[in-house]
């Protein structure tokens, strides 16, 4: 079964520092994975998505095919970046595109 | 923001009885999802639509039922809740699925706060 595994529910982390939040999945085909984030008070958006190869607010993730992970990082972080982060999972003939979500991750940034 | 409503926003319900959430779009998106959200579970997939009168269950899928007789409708029901359904629920709609079925991007609802005491 498909499984996505978020190992930090919380992280915390000064301002400038850099940022690291872990995702591993379980799916034995190719999947297609994201980071979703919630900030305070708003709804839960895209962040990310790995086939874009692109960087948003300054935030990066690398699919490692190999550690079945997909870690999202930022060189320096922020104060506006703490939220709660979610990875999700998708993968090709998915009946009805659903999403795999992880437990999350909240992320603090002290000032 | 991509238009969906969720209806109430709040809600505090007595065990035993129905509780009916209602998630509305202005999209006119096929795929609708409800998914429920709790500490250290993240969110899960309770049930999903994929066209008018088409459903099917989620992960977690026992004790709810759904109906969507409109595009723009997507209703869950807890038939008689219990404490353990305590949770934010979440509806999400997807653009499209794209080729070789994948999942487009999510857009999600504000949420509905359910207590059940």
């Amino acid at each position: 079964a498909q499984r996505v595994t978020q190992p930090e529910k919380l992280l915390s982390v000064f301002k400038g520092a850099p940022v690291e939040l872990k995702c591993n999945y379980s799916y034995s085909g190719s999947p297609e994975l994201f980071w979703y984030v919630q900030y305070s008070r708003q709804r839960l958006q895209l962040l990310l998505r790995h086939i874009s190869r692109e960087s948003i607010k300054g935030f990066t993730a690398d699919l490692n095919k190999g550690e079945t992970s997909f870690h999202l990082k930022k060189p320096f972080a922020q104060e506006e970046d703490s939220a709660m982060y979610y990875c999700a999972l998708t993968w090709f003939y998915n009946q009805g595109g659903k999403l795999i979500f992880g437990q999350g991750t909240e992320l603090s940034v002290k000032p | 923001d991509a238009g969906i409503t969720q209806s109430p926003r709040h809600k505090v319900t007595e065990t035993g009885t129905p509780v009916t959430l209602r998630c509305h779009q202005t999209e006119n998106h096929r795929y609708m999802y409800w998914y429920r959200q709790d500490p250290g579970h993240g969110l899960r997939l309770i049930h999903y639509s994929y066209g008018v009168k088409d459903t099917d269950k989620g992960e977690v899928s026992d004790g709810y039922s759904v109906s969507r007789s409109k595009t723009e409708d997507f209703l869950l029901t807890l038939e008689s809740a219990t404490s353990s359904q305590t949770s934010v629920y979440f509806c999400a709609i997807s653009e499209s699925i794209r080729d070789r079925g994948l999942s487009g991007t999510l857009h999600f609802g504000n949420g509905t706060r359910l207590t059940v005491t």
